[in-house]
């Protein structure tokens, strides 16, 4: 099975502090991707990579970075936390096909507090 | 821009019965889709998937209807269980190449009532 994990379940920060979620697949898949989940809004992605190193904004990626320096690791940061950051944030990966049948797996995910 | 719908935001039926939770979609082009549950707290879990060659595709306890000429999408889930309640989110597939990416609707919470 793929599993894919997150660094924490629950965070809390204050303004301005600088957060990093990270995110780690073990079934070597090629895409991972960050998103967003807030009441009402469905899944907003935020980033994704589809290769080491390489990285393409989402829908949302204002106040966001991310990093990518090992295949299976893909991290979230967020530069100066605000509050309107606060949000449940999911981190999936698939495994890259050029079919247009490419499943996405997600973790557990992490529920930010920005206070 | 075009995106995926979901039409109720709760769905409540009785244990035993069958449930069916409904998705609209708006672009043609799109030629997969998936359905993913998400139970409190939890991320969301593949359940079942159909690419827009098939209009029909069963898994346990679960159907996946797709009518491309209405562009609707369906789940069905038969005999549904108390286990079974979570919210459920359609995606489709809106990219294709190597940078697959998905778009969701909002979600439906099924309620499972014993």
């Amino acid at each position: 099975d793929v599993k894919v994990t997150q660094s924490s379940r629950y965070l809390v920060k204050r303004t301005g502090e600088k957060v990093f979620l990270e995110c780690v697949q073990d079934m070597d898949h090629e895409n991972m991707f960050w998103y967003r989940q807030d009441p009402g809004l469905g899944l907003r992605l935020i980033y994704f990579s589809y290769d080491v190193k390489m990285k393409e904004k989402g829908d949302i990626p204002e106040g966001y970075s991310v990093s990518r320096e090992k295949k299976e690791r893909f991290s979230l940061i967020l530069e100066s936390a605000s509050t309107n950051q606060t949000s449940m944030y999911l981190c999936a990966s698939s495994s890259g096909s050029i079919l247009g049948t490419d499943t996405q797996y997600f973790g557990p995910g992490t529920r930010l507090t920005v206070l | 821009g075009e995106s995926v719908g979901l039409h109720l935001p709760t769905l409540s039926v009785q244990e035993g019965d069958n449930s069916i939770i409904n998705c609209a979609y708006s672009n043609s082009a799109s030629d997969y889709f998936i359905w993913y549950k998400q139970e409190s707290g939890k991320g969301p879990q593949f359940i079942i998937d159909i690419r827009s060659n098939m209009d029909k595709r069963q898994g346990q306890r679960v159907t996946v209807l797709l009518n491309k000429t209405v562009k609707h999408l369906s789940l069905q889930i038969a005999a549904t269980q108390p286990g079974d309640s979570a919210v459920y989110f359609c995606a489709e597939n809106w990219g294709g190449g190597a940078t697959n990416k998905l778009i969701f609707g909002t979600g439906t919470l099924l309620a499972v009532q014993p």
